[in-house]
């Protein structure tokens, strides 16, 4: 089956750690995104890639960092510096950028001990 | 900045009623989709439209989109228990990053017997 997956389904962080969640694809699609919810709010982009070995920032990247090594995989950290990570994860690709549809995994939600 | 903002927040419908989730986007743009998650979940795609006057319609749900008036209605006809969720719409954005979009903060909806 084709889709996105993403794990850990629930991850816990203690204070000063940083912590990476898993984002991978088996689409094909060149294009991938970070994007994060809080309860009640909508999505907001943290970081994409357009093509592998590239990246740049969405809105809220300040506290976080990707890499983009091979096509079908596009981890995020959640670093010690993200004061307030507590917050539901979800990872987006599309066949290219700008694409009609951007397909989501199903998520990570980021608990804080 | 483009800004996309959705009313109701918040809509507890009876079974069988109709009734309208609007999306108002403060600047132009060339796509607007509509998507649907329920508690805990991603989300799923529910219709992309890409020029004015779109309209498409899955089931009990039809959407369409007036790029003049910068708006985007949702309709429900004659809801079911099932159509219990939260909808986003988001919109493509063309003065920030390639390929993003920007998410309304959601409709919930509440389908009762």
């Amino acid at each position: 089956d084709g889709g996105i997956t993403q794990s850990p389904k629930y991850l816990f962080r203690k204070e000063g750690q940083n912590v990476t969640l898993s984002c991978e694809q088996n689409l094909n699609h060149d294009a991938m995104y970070w994007y994060r919810q809080d309860p009640g709010q909508g999505l907001r982009l943290i970081y994409y890639s357009q093509i592998v070995n590239d990246f740049q920032k969405g809105d809220i990247a300040e506290g976080y960092s990707v890499s983009r090594e091979k096509k079908e995989s596009f981890p995020l950290t959640v670093t010690s510096a993200q004061k307030n990570p507590t917050a539901f994860y979800l990872c987006a690709s599309s066949i290219v950028p700008r694409a009609e549809t951007q397909y989501f995994g199903p998520g990570t939600r980021l608990l804080v001990l | 900045e483009l800004k996309v903002e959705q009313n109701p927040l918040f809509l507890s419908m009876q079974e069988g009623k109709n009734y309208t989730i609007y999306c108002n986007y403060s600047t132009t743009s060339d796509r607007l989709y509509w998507y649907r998650q329920d508690p805990g979940k991603s989300l799923e795609s529910l219709f992309v439209l890409l020029s004015n006057g779109a309209v498409k319609q899955e089931g009990r749900l039809m959407a369409s989109l007036d790029t003049k008036a910068r708006l985007s209605t949702l309709h429900i006809t004659a809801a079911v228990h099932d159509l219990s969720a939260t909808y986003f719409c988001a919109v493509g954005d063309y003065g920030g990053s390639q390929g993003n979009l920007i998410f309304g903060k959601g409709t919930k909806l509440s389908v009762k017997p």
